[in-house]
């Protein structure tokens, strides 16, 4: 099946500083891409939507100008946490949108990005 | 909105079957998803039936959809102890263009 990876698996900052947290669809293209924050014992909460060559929708209550995305290409949008702080510790997840080519419409996730600001 | 429930807990015991139920309120969602997260890991599909289905099976996984009470569930056959992971239910609606989760069942499997 398709593949979606994101890059790093595991990153930690100290607080004040920007991470950028790269996802990439491996064997497709697509179009849009999707950014999920997975708090603990909780369910992934969707932070955005990433649409190539435009701008990203944010959810209610996500901050843009701290949770910065980029969709330059069809196999690679990029979350940018800026001025990071220790709340801003959690686990990303991206996905990316699938058209098939039969008509299919699916999602495939990324394996996620541990992020741990000190 | 769009929801998506299940019971936060199971517990079994090894060679049992396990059933994770989950029930979702957006009528129009075309594919319906079971994804597996072991700890510190991210999402693996497990398996996902279409909204025309009534049953699917892939080895010891089983779903099963009952549209009109728009509850879905997953039954695991001969359950091992490396099955104890976090199973999340998915539902999504083609032009929705969003995934909605289920809270996620912690699935516990006792030796």
């Amino acid at each position: 099946g398709a593949v979606v990876s994101q890059h790093p698996s595991r990153v930690i900052c100290k607080s004040g500083t920007s991470v950028k947290i790269e996802c990439r669809s491996l064997d497709f293209q697509a179009t849009t891409m999707f950014w999920y924050r997975q708090f603990p014992k909780k369910s992934l909460m969707l932070m955005a939507t990433s649409n190539e060559g435009s701008k990203a929708t944010y959810e209610q209550g996500v901050e843009k100008d701290k949770f910065l995305i980029n969709h330059a290409s069809l196999t690679l949008s990029t979350l940018t946490v800026t001025s990071a702080h220790p709340e801003d510790s959690s686990f990303y997840i991206c996905s990316a949108r699938d058209f098939g080519g039969t008509g299919t419409d699916t999602q495939y996730f990324g394996p996620g990005t541990r992020l741990t600001v000190l | 909105g769009e929801d998506v429930e299940q019971s936060l807990f199971l517990s079994v015991r090894e060679g049992d079957s396990s059933v994770i139920n989950c029930t979702y309120t957006d009528s129009s969602s075309t594919y319906l998803y079971w994804y597996k997260q072991e700890p510190g890991a991210g999402l693996q599909l497990l398996t996902y039936i279409f909204s025309n289905m009534d049953m699917k099976q892939d080895q010891r996984l089983t779903v099963l959809l009952n549209k009109k009470d728009k509850h879905l569930s997953l039954r695991i056959a001969d359950t091992q102890t490396g099955d104890s992971a976090i199973y999340f239910c998915a539902s999504y609606r083609p032009g929705g263009f969003k995934t909605i989760f289920g809270a996620g069942t912690r699935l516990f499997v006792k030796a």
